[in-house]
Formats: structure tokens, C-alpha cells, sequence
């Protein structure tokens, strides 16, 4: 158990719709990050939260949209959703920015959209 | 990020040595080299990491050759719960301050099976 928690554990919803992604990141950590896995894209960063504020941006979509709240939890919002957006989402914490800093993993949630 | 090359697949025989390669011939001085691991079903964990000499920790080894072209993750005593996707990330430590892009690059890693 890394200390970070994703909910829901699974999601599946339908074209068009919208759906919100929570992630809670280990006590003390103040980095959250998301990636995307799909099987024809591997693990690919969608974007980075520290302590509130947008550090990078991956690749991430215009309908995707996250943010990071005062106790830190982050939530990712998925609107208009296509077939494509498929995919184990994760989440990830760190105690800070750095490069060197060692992310935690979340257990992911998984999207299917139908 | 600089880019690492790893082989696809790699087997091993239950609690034997495993070595697994990664070459970062491109790898700048201020490179970290990172490994993580992605068991089935689960997200990636983290595994070691070091910058020019060979680290060890509970999990595994990291051997980093002198020119630092290369490095090898060995773990000590294969397991079944060892088998995973093994990926080799480099991080720039400059990119520690500031804005900037502080996310991990994924490649396709190396997908080691574990034979009983």
C-alpha cells in the first residue's frame, strides 16, 4: 500500500458524458501528479499539482482539466468523453518537486467508456 | 528527458539472480537514473535510483557503469512476485526548482517473467 488512494476504483459511463477522478496523496506529500496508461500509449503524463498550483502540463487534452485543492487532494474532471479515453488513470505523490523525489502510486481508476 | 533502451522481455528462474539492462547513451551529468516497476494490475512502484555510484536498497541493486552509458538493475533473488514491467527513467536533478516539468517519462520498459 503506497499511502495514495484513487476512487472510484472503476468508472464506466458513456460518449459524451463527464466524469471527476479523485486522488488523495500520501501525509506530508505535496506534489500530485496524473498519467494516463492505454494500451497503445503506455504510461504518459497528463499533469503536476504542487501544493496547489500547476507545475507542467503532459499530454493532456482540452476537455481533461485537474486541479489541487487547500488539503491537497487533486481531482482530474474528464468531460465529452470519447471511446479513446479509455485507460487506467493514476495517480501519483511526491514530497516535493524535485526530479530526484520518489513518486508514489496510487492503485488507479479504471475508465471505459462505452 | 534523455532517451534509455532496454530489451523487451526478459525471463528468469525463481530465485536466481536477475540483471537487467539500460543503456542512456545520451545521459547529460546532472541525470539521475531512476527505475521503477509495474507488478500486473497495479500502479508503478518505485524501485532505486542513483547518479554516478552503484546503489543498493531492500528491493534491488544499480549498478551504473564508469562513463554512465549504462547502467543494470539487479535484483539478488528473483521471485515470482518479482514479475513485472521494469522501467529506466532519466530525471534531470536541474529541474528541481522553479516551474518546470518534474512528471516521469515512461518508456516501454522491460517485462521480466519469473518461471517457477
Amino acid at each position: 500500500d503506497s499511502g495514495v488512494t484513487q476512487t472510484p476504483k472503476h468508472l464506466i459511463t458513456a460518449t459524451g458524458q463527464r466524469v471527476t477522478l479523485r486522488c488523495s496523496p500520501r501525509s506530508g506529500d505535496l506534489s500530485v501528479y496524473w498519467y494516463q496508461q492505454s494500451l497503445d500509449q503506455g504510461l504518459q503524463f497528463l499533469i503536476h499539482y504542487y501544493n496547489g498550483e500547476e507545475r507542467a502540463k503532459g499530454n493532456i487534452l482540452e476537455r481533461f482539466s485537474a486541479q489541487q485543492f487547500p488539503d491537497l487532494h487533486s481531482e482530474l474532471n474528464l468531460s465529452s468523453l470519447e471511446l479513446g479515453d479509455s485507460a487506467l488513470y493514476f495517480c501519483a505523490s511526491s514530497v516535493g518537486p524535485g526530479s530526484y523525489n520518489e513518486q508514489f502510486f496510487g492503485p488507479g481508476t479504471r475508465l471505459t467508456v462505452l | 528527458d534523455a532517451k534509455t533502451t532496454q530489451p523487451n522481455s526478459m525471463e528468469s528462474n525463481e530465485e536466481e539472480p536477475v540483471h537487467l539492462p539500460c543503456n542512456h547513451s545520451t545521459i547529460s551529468g546532472t541525470d539521475y537514473i531512476h527505475w521503477y516497476r509495474q507488478l500486473p494490475s497495479q500502479g508503478p512502484e518505485y524501485v532505486i535510483h542513483g547518479l554516478t555510484s552503484n546503489v543498493n536498497n531492500r528491493m534491488a541493486s544499480l549498478a551504473i557503469a564508469e562513463d554512465r552509458k549504462s547502467s543494470t538493475l539487479i535484483l539478488h533473488r528473483a521471485t515470482l512476485r518479482d514479475a513485472a514491467v521494469y522501467y529506466c527513467i532519466l530525471r534531470d536533478y536541474r529541474r528541481n526548482s522553479g516551474a518546470g516539468s518534474y512528471q516521469l517519462t515512461f518508456g516501454k520498459g522491460t517485462k521480466l517473467s519469473v518461471i517457477p
